[in-house]
């Protein structure tokens, strides 16, 4: 069974700083990785995906993330972080369809 | 970019009545759609996908009595909490697909069900 570990539950930056979220997977052939951010009382939207190809892929909000298949890892980074970042941040995996499996997710605050 | 839309976004009910959610496809069609459950604080835990035309498929541990679903066109389903008690309060998503199967999602706004 596929599944998504994000090991950390709070991280807290400064506004302007580097920003990387950790997310580790079990699939056992070539996943297809998400990352999702939601807003406080909000649904989720989709920050960036990776399918196959180039293994560093750009997002949305100047967001990237790596896939590293070594480390079954998928972390999320951002240069320079905004104060409107402050979100709740899923990774999530799938191995083809819709169903999708979500990490616990990783809540950033960030400081001004 | 396509848009789902849930509605109510929030919903106060007593103890034994039921509720309906909707969410809509606003700009695409979409066969099948996906209802989540999330808590405060956690995941999201995949109650049921919703088919057009057929039956849902809940996912184990997803009482299908209690959390009916109705996908009756191709851009409108609904989860109905039936008999709700203050226990089935949550957040409730759903989400569609656009076309490929790919996992790429869009998601509802969500909507906060409080029972009294």
């Amino acid at each position: 069974a596929q599944s998504v570990t994000q090991p950390d539950i709070h991280i807290t930056v400064s506004e302007g700083a580097s920003l990387e979220l950790r997310c580790n997977y079990s699939y056992g052939a070539t996943p297809y990785l998400f990352w999702y951010v939601q807003s406080p009382g909000q649904g989720l939207q989709l920050l960036l995906k990776y399918f196959s190809g180039d293994t560093l892929v750009q997002g949305i909000k100047g967001f990237e993330a790596e896939f590293k298949r070594s480390q079954s890892s998928f972390n999320l980074r951002k240069p320079s972080v905004h104060w409107s970042d402050a979100a709740e941040y899923f990774c999530a995996v799938t191995g083809g369809g819709n169903k999708l499996t979500f990490g616990t997710g990783t809540q950033l605050k960030v400081e001004l | 970019g396509a848009v789902v839309s849930q509605h109510p976004s929030w919903v106060i009910c007593k103890s034994g009545t039921s509720v309906k959610i909707e969410c809509r496809s606003l700009d695409f069609q979409a066969t099948t759609m996906f209802w989540y459950r999330q808590f405060p604080k956690q995941s999201l835990m995949l109650m049921a996908t919703s088919n057009e035309g057929s039956k849902a498929t809940y996912e184990q541990g997803v009482e299908k009595d209690k959390f009916l679903i109705n996908h009756a066109s191709l851009t409108l389903s609904t989860l109905t909490v039936t008999s709700a008690h203050p226990e089935d309060s949550s957040f409730y998503i759903c989400s569609a697909g656009q076309g490929a199967n790919t996992g790429e999602l869009f998601f509802g706004e969500g909507s906060r069900l409080t029972v009294l």
